[in-house]
């Protein structure tokens, strides 16, 4: 079993829609989430950043950690083209190599 | 958030040169920073973590004394590809972890075309 799955995508909405992008780990042991958003030929962005469980917003972005289940997900609301690129989840912590998913594949359609 | 930066963005050499890459963390210090390669359309790959002032730990596969890695200070880490061949061409990527982030934050990249 991958310690983090992420399904690759591609995911194809229309542009105001809600996103949910989602990974499963398998490591209890961890306490940090990250969600970077990369662009083709660009190094990825932080977008959010989670310690434990719980919920975070940043604007139209919603990070929600349930540890429980293992189980990340990222939430778009009222999506831009703009926002078309790949969508890594990541785990850490971060003085550590990240344990990355494969990326989902984004694009928001006008 | 954190800016990191990376020079040049992207550079063309002949086989069997060697390049410097340069990661420099602009407003933090970075007591940890990581160097990945990505092929197109695939994942991020791992190539060595460095400490600041200590010798850097390759992943299995990579080699050291091909790929250089230096972390002298806490805002810059290099990558030296030394005597570069077309299969060494790719994006590499640095990461920087610093407190108070206690997360990562990436550079642009740097695209080596090696002819």
């Amino acid at each position: 079993q991958k310690e983090v799955e992420q399904d690759p995508g591609p995911l194809s909405v229309p542009e105001g829609a809600i996103v949910s992008l989602n990974c499963t780990y398998s490591n209890s042991a961890f306490q940090y989430f990250m969600w970077y958003r990369q662009y083709s030929r660009k190094g990825p962005e932080l977008l959010m950043y989670t310690y434990s469980s719980g919920n975070k917003e940043d604007g139209r972005f919603t990070a929600q950690v349930d540890k429980s289940s293992k189980y990340i997900s990222l939430f778009i609301r009222d999506s831009q083209p703009s926002d078309s690129a790949t969508y890594l989840c990541a785990i850490g912590p971060g003085n550590t190599p990240l344990v990355f998913g494969k990326g989902t594949r984004l694009s928001v359609i006008a | 958030g954190a800016v990191v930066s990376q020079h040049p963005s992207w550079v063309i050499c002949k086989s069997g040169t060697s390049v410097k890459i340069e990661c420099r963390s602009l407003d933090f210090q970075a007591t940890t920073m990581f160097w990945y390669r990505q092929f197109p359309k695939q994942s991020l790959m791992l190539m060595a973590t460095s400490n600041e002032g200590s010798k850097a730990t390759y992943e299995q596969g990579v080699e050291k004394d091909k790929f250089l890695i230096n972390h002298a200070s806490l805002t810059l880490s290099t990558l030296t590809v030394t005597s570069a061949h077309p299969e060494d061409s790719s994006f590499y990527i640095c990461s920087a972890y610093g407190t108070p982030s206690n997360t990562q934050y990436f550079g642009p990249g740097t695209r080596l075309t090696v002819l």
